[in-house]
């Protein structure tokens, strides 16, 4: 059966720490991953990879897939309290985007 | 450009009742798919819709169903509601062929009772 298992569930920072977020996937037909970022309600989207090996970068957010093990991770360098939210990760396999629970990030001053 | 958009925003129903929650696609999107997100967990894939019809489903019963129309707005449909029908429900649209690429709305906070 098709998972994606994010790692850890949660996590509490203080400003200034860098955080690595975990994201392993077990899919069939992969196409691609995405990293969103789910503050209240909409998550909103932070990154797509669909190559392994090449890092995407915004700001102090960065992430990479390695489709050989099947995970990725998401860094966030410098943390500040507005990068408190919920990390989700997901996998699409053409119709299905599959989700995984989330990190839930604490960023305290 | 306008955002995915969804109503209501909160909705309260009693166990049995039957409810219709309803999505607006962002301009030039024409595929719209359906998530349910329970407290604590990560949305869960109930189905997409291209040119309105059902273009896939996940691992939901029957009771709950959808609508898209010509101007691809779509509505989600749940009969005989359940406690556990209680959760975030995420649209989100996309590009026809760009599926992964998809824009969510706010959500319909449903509590069933």
């Amino acid at each position: 059966e098709d998972k994606v298992v994010q790692s850890p569930l949660s996590l509490v920072v203080h400003e200034g720490d860098t955080v690595t977020l975990n994201c392993s996937y077990e899919v069939t037909n992969f196409r691609s991953l995405l990293w969103y970022k789910q503050e209240k309600k909409a998550p909103t989207f932070l990154f797509m990879l669909t190559s392994s090996g090449i890092e995407k970068k915004s700001g102090r957010l960065s992430s990479i897939l390695d489709k050989k093990e099947l995970f990725s991770i998401l860094n966030i360098t410098a943390t500040q309290t507005g990068d408190s939210a919920v990390y989700l990760c997901a996998v699409y396999n053409n119709n299905d985007m599959r989700f995984g629970a989330g990190t839930r990030l604490t960023v305290k001053p | 450009e306008t955002g995915v958009t969804q109503s209501p925003t909160h909705l309260i129903k009693t166990r049995g009742q039957q409810v219709t929650l309803r999505c607006s696609s962002q301009s030039g999107h024409n595929t719209v798919s359906w998530y349910q997100q329970a407290l604590g967990q990560g949305p869960q894939f109930i189905f997409q819709y291209y040119r309105e019809e059902e273009n896939g489903r996940g691992n939901f019963p029957p009771r709950f169903s959808g609508l898209q129309f010509p101007n691809y707005s779509s509505e989600l449909n749940v009969n005989a509601l359940e406690l556990d029908d209680s959760a975030l429900y995420l649209c989100a649209s996309s590009p026809r062929g760009a599926g992964d690429t998809q824009y969510f709305g706010p959500g319909t906070r449903l509590t069933v009772l």
